[in-house]
């Protein structure tokens, strides 16, 4: 069974730095994996997705990479903001046929103004 | 822009009660999920619709139904609630399974008393 796991469960940072959110899983045949964001009280927001081809995945200040092979996937976000706190979740299927994401436990992010 | 929509979005229940948790995608997307999340044990899959048509247990299938409705409606039923049943419930759709981002809506945030 694919098991999920984020370290460190909660990162504080000053403003402006750039920093690594850190996701490994069991199974290296993981298929897609998927980054999200989680603010208190709401719903997730799809950040990145990583298809199975794919070895990272970019979209403005964030960039995320998979490598199957050591299990292992990672978040990085350039230049961080008050407005980034939040928690962050990654998610993977574990077949090209599943239907289920297995989910990490999420990082929560505290950057300081 | 609506994307996935739930309703309600807090709700009490009485133990023994029932009531459906109704969500709605308008992207049109082939495949639909009800997850849940609880504190320390992160999101888990109840069920999931692949197709219109079609309905599968996921991880924690005890204790609720699910109707997909048509396309766009996938909804989730408890017929007797019980306190282990507290929790916040989302409603995420893809295009199709582990190839396609999944989005989630906002989320229900259910207390059985």
């Amino acid at each position: 069974k694919q098991e999920v796991t984020q370290i460190p469960a909660a990162l504080s940072v000053p403003e402006g730095e750039n920093l690594v959110l850190n996701c490994s899983f069991t199974d290296s045949a993981i298929y897609n994996l998927q980054w999200f964001r989680q603010d208190p009280g709401k719903g997730l927001t799809s950040l990145l997705l990583i298809q199975s081809s794919q070895r990272e995945q970019t979209s403005g200040r964030l960039n995320a990479s998979l490598d199957k092979s050591s299990g292992r996937s990672t978040l990085y976000i350039a230049a961080s903001q008050p407005g980034d706190s939040a928690t962050y979740l990654c998610a993977g299927y574990s077949g090209a046929g599943s239907y289920q994401l297995t989910f990490g436990k999420g990082t929560k992010l505290s950057v300081i103004p | 822009n609506a994307g996935v929509t739930q309703t309600p979005k807090f709700q009490v229940l009485k133990t023994g009660q029932s009531m459906t948790l109704q969500c709605a995608q308008d992207m049109n997307h082939n495949s639909m999920y009800w997850y849940r999340q609880d504190p320390g044990m992160g999101l888990r899959l109840i069920y999931y619709s692949a197709s219109e048509g079609t309905t599968d247990k996921g991880e924690v299938p005890n204790g609720y139904n699910v109707s997909r409705l048509n396309k766009r409606e996938f909804s989730l039923r408890l017929e007797s609630a019980a306190p282990s049943q507290t929790s916040v419930y989302f409603c995420a759709s893809s295009a199709q399974g582990a190839a396609t981002e999944a989005f989630f809506g906002q989320g229900t945030r259910l207390t059985v008393v």
